[in-house]
């Protein structure tokens, strides 16, 4: 079955303490992002990988690292959490390059909260 | 920030069409009009999407006035599952891809299908 898939899917963490949210798509996908969703303000990108070893900044990097080692991984990293970055996290995948049809899937997602 | 308006919330009866309305009064002309839906707290799910023409798909149509400054998705006969928040947004779609394929989602509608 094509899927995202994220882990863990739960996380309480305490401040300061580093975390890695897993990211992995089965679609031979190109394209990975990552986006945090925090009520009133939607999905905002966090970061984004054309394809291995391409990563880019979205829209609130702030307090994230990512890497993109392989094709199928895109994992996001929070090396210092802080409260600010409780959230619901997505990852999303997506073809890239020759299509018209760049349907994104996305992860279960994350919730997150830093205490 | 995003480049589309939508109603805050709407509500449909089970069975009948729902048409989501969006507008997109600065789409310049290489830009489509995408449809996702969030069923609460899941993954954004892609619905359809077009450029000029109206366009249809298992899961609904696609509207597009003629000056693609508005569009209607509609849900033929909706049911307590469509029940989510639908987001409409524009995009560039590049061969090569780019940051301009990236997703940027605005608040969106939050449609309520009662029975």
């Amino acid at each position: 079955e094509a899927q995202v898939t994220q882990n863990p899917r739960y996380l309480i963490t305490v401040t300061g303490k580093k975390l890695t949210v897993t990211c992995s798509q089965n679609m031979n996908h190109e394209y990975m992002s990552w986006y945090r969703q925090d009520p009133g303000l939607g999905l905002r990108q966090i970061y984004y990988s054309m394809n291995v070893e391409v990563t880019d900044k979205g829209d609130v990097p702030e307090g994230y690292k990512v890497s993109r080692k392989e094709k199928r991984n895109f994992p996001l990293i929070l090396e210092s959490p802080s409260p600010n970055q409780t959230s619901l996290y997505f990852c999303a995948s997506s073809l890239r390059g020759g299509s018209n049809t760049y349907e994104q899937y996305f992860g279960p997602g994350t919730r997150l909260t830093v205490t | 920030d995003a480049k589309t308006t939508q109603p805050t919330s709407m509500d449909c009866a089970e069975g009948r069409a729902a048409n989501l309305p969006c507008n997109h009064s600065t789409i310049s002309g290489n830009e489509y009009v995408y449809w996702y839906r969030q069923i609460h707290s899941q993954g954004p799910q892609y619905i359809i999407h077009g450029l000029k023409n109206n366009e249809t798909n298992e899961m609904a149509s696609l509207i597009i006035t003629e000056d693609r400054k508005s569009s209607t998705l509609i849900l033929p006969h909706a049911t307590l599952r469509d029940t989510a928040v639908y987001y409409c947004i524009v995009r560039v779609v590049l061969s090569y891809g780019g940051s301009q394929g990236n997703l940027i989602f605005g608040k969106g509608t939050k449609l309520s299908v009662k029975p």
